[in-house]
C-alpha cells in the first residue's frame, strides 16, 4: 500500500514569489493534516481537513497561505507571497478518523 | 500551558541502557496518544500508539499512559545507537477547540552512545 506522497521534496524560491506543495494521502484516509516544522521544534498544525472540509485552520496565516482538498483526496498548500520566515519543512499527514497519522516525506522550503 | 510538553532533553544514554521519555498534556479528556521517531532530515515515523491507561509493549518499546495524571511516557529498553533520534509525543484532543486536533510536543533528542 502506498504511503503519503508529497511533492516537491525540495524547493528554493526568492522572497515574494509564490510556491505550492502537493499531497496525496493514503487511500481511504478521510483526515488530512498540513504541518510546518522549524528546525529543532515539533510539527505545528497549519490546517486539518475532514474529507473536503477544513475543520481547523486557526493556525493558517490566511493573508498569504491558502489550501484546498479537491474531492476529499489530494491537497495543495500555497504560499503567496513567500517571506524569509516561511523557510521550513512542510509536512502532510493522513489518518482514518482519530487513528494513527502517517506522514509523507515532507517538502523542505528555502526562501532566499 | 502548552498543549503537549516533553522533557527538554537532550537525553544521552549508554548502549544497552533504558531510555525514558516523558510527556504531559493539557486536554483532560484526550483519548489517543502517540509516539513518533524522527531521524535528522526525515519525517516523523509512528512507533507506538496507546489509548488506555497502563502499559503497552512492542518489542523494546513500552508506552505508559496515566490519564489521571495526564502523563504519557515511552521506555526504550536495551537502547541501540540506531535509536538516536528525536522522539515526538502527540495527542489528539477531545475537548473544545482541540477536538480531533493532533498536537505534537517539541520533541526530545535522544543520543545512545556506544
Amino acid at each position: 500500500e502506498a504511503g503519503v506522497v508529497q511533492s516537491p521534496r525540495y524547493k528554493i524560491i526568492e522572497k515574494k514569489q509564490p510556491v505550492a506543495f502537493w499531497c496525496n494521502p493514503i487511500s481511504g484516509h478521510n483526515t488530512l493534516y498540513w504541518y510546518r516544522q522549524n528546525l529543532g521544534q515539533g510539527p505545528e498544525l497549519l490546517i486539518r481537513y475532514e474529507n473536503e472540509e477544513a475543520v481547523d485552520d486557526s493556525q493558517l496565516p490566511k493573508d498569504r497561505f491558502s489550501a484546498e482538498r479537491l474531492k476529499g483526496v489530494d491537497s495543495t498548500l500555497k504560499i503567496q507571497p513567500a517571506e524569509l520566515g516561511d523557510s521550513a519543512v512542510y509536512l502532510c499527514a493522513s489518518s482514518l478518523d482519530f487513528a494513527e497519522a502517517f506522514f509523507g516525506q515532507g517538502t523542505r522550503l528555502t526562501v532566499v | 500551558q502548552k498543549e503537549v510538553e516533553q522533557n527538554s532533553g537532550p537525553l544521552s544514554v549508554p548502549e544497552g541502557a533504558i531510555a525514558s521519555l516523558n510527556c504531559t498534556y493539557s486536554d483532560r479528556v484526550s483519548q489517543s496518544f502517540f509516539w513518533y521517531r524522527q531521524y535528522s532530515g526525515k519525517s516523523p515515523e509512528l512507533i507506538m500508539s496507546i489509548y488506555s491507561n497502563g502499559d503497552k509493549e512492542d518489542g523494546r518499546f513500552t508506552a505508559q499512559l496515566n490519564k489521571a495524571s495526564q502523563y504519557v511516557s515511552l521506555l526504550i529498553r536495551d537502547s541501540q545507537p540506531s535509536d538516536s533520534a528525536t522522539y515526538l509525543c502527540a495527542v489528539i484532543g477531545a475537548g473544545g477547540t482541540s477536538y480531533g486536533k493532533l498536537t505534537f510536543g517539541q520533541g526530545t533528542i535522544l543520543t545512545v552512545h556506544p
